[in-house]
C-alpha cells in the first residue's frame, strides 16, 4: 500500500545552522509533496508543496527537492531560528486522485540558541 | 474569521460512551477530511467527503461514523468509546483535486 518514509525522528541543531528532513515514498504515481509544520498544541499548516513536475522550489530560508526516479524528497532548512522549532511533516499525495495525503511519522527539529 | 472550525476542542469521557465532534469550513472547498493524531504525532486518514460523497474510508472500527449534511460541514459521531480512541482528531479541507490542506484546531479526546 502507499507509505511515506521519514527521517530523522529527531532533529536538533544551532541556532543558524541548516536542517534537513528527508522522505521516502512508495507511490510511484504520487505527484504532489507537500510539507506541514506543527508547533506544540497547534494545527498543521503548510509551508511548502513541490508538485511532480518540478525537481526543486524555495521560498526565502526553506527549500525543497524531489527526485521522482528515487522516490524521495527533502526538506531543507537554511539559517535555523529559535521559531522553527516544530514538528515537521512531509506527505504524499495517493494515486488516487481524491486529494488524499499520506503523511510521513514526522520530524521534531529543535532549535538551540 | 476561522477557516476552518472544529467543535469541541477538549472532550474527557468514559469508556463506553458515545461522542460527537462537528466541523465547519468557510473557504468553499468541496472536499472535507477527518485525519487522527495519535500520542506518537502520527497523523492517520481516516475519513474524505466530496461535496457530501464519502470517497474516502479508511480501515476505520465502524463505531466512527461521518456525517456530511453539506459540503461546508463534516461531523464525527464515535460509539462505544474505547481507550484506544484518545488522540487528537483533526477536520481539513481542501480542493477537490490535490492541493492544500487546511488543518482547524483539532479536538483532543481522552477516553478514561
Amino acid at each position: 500500500g502507499e507509505n511515506v518514509e521519514q527521517h530523522p525522528s529527531t532533529l536538533s541543531v544551532q541556532e543558524g545552522d541548516s536542517a534537513v528532513i528527508k522522505c521516502t515514498y512508495s507511490d510511484s504515481a504520487s505527484n504532489y509533496f507537500p510539507w506541514y509544520k506543527q508547533e506544540l498544541g497547534k494545527r498543521p499548516q503548510l509551508i511548502i508543496d513541490i508538485r511532480s513536475n518540478v525537481g526543486e522550489k524555495k521560498d526565502q530560508r526553506i527549500a525543497v527537492t524531489l527526485n521522482k526516479t528515487a522516490k524521495h524528497f527533502s526538506l531543507h532548512i537554511t539559517e535555523t531560528q529559535p521559531e522553527d522549532s516544530a514538528v515537521y511533516f512531509c506527505a504524499a499525495a495517493g494515486s488516487s486522485n481524491t486529494g488524499k495525503l499520506i503523511f510521513g511519522q514526522g520530524t521534531t527539529l529543535q532549535v538551540k540558541p | 474569521d476561522t477557516a476552518v472550525s472544529q467543535t469541541p476542542k477538549y472532550l474527557v469521557t468514559q469508556m463506553g460512551n458515545d461522542k460527537s465532534i462537528k466541523c465547519e469550513q468557510n473557504l468553499g472547498h468541496d472536499t472535507m477530511y477527518w485525519y487522527k493524531q495519535d500520542s506518537k504525532k502520527f497523523l492517520k486518514i481516516m475519513f474524505s467527503y466530496n461535496n457530501k460523497e464519502l470517497i474516502i474510508n479508511e480501515t476505520v472500527p465502524n463505531r466512527f461514523s461521518p456525517k456530511s449534511p453539506d459540503k461546508a460541514h463534516l461531523n464525527l459521531h464515535i460509539n462505544s468509546l474505547e481507550l484506544g480512541d484518545s488522540a487528537v482528531y483533526f477536520c481539513a479541507s481542501g480542493p477537490r483535486q490535490v492541493g492544500e490542506l487546511f488543518f482547524g484546531e483539532g479536538s483532543r479526546l481522552t477516553v478514561l
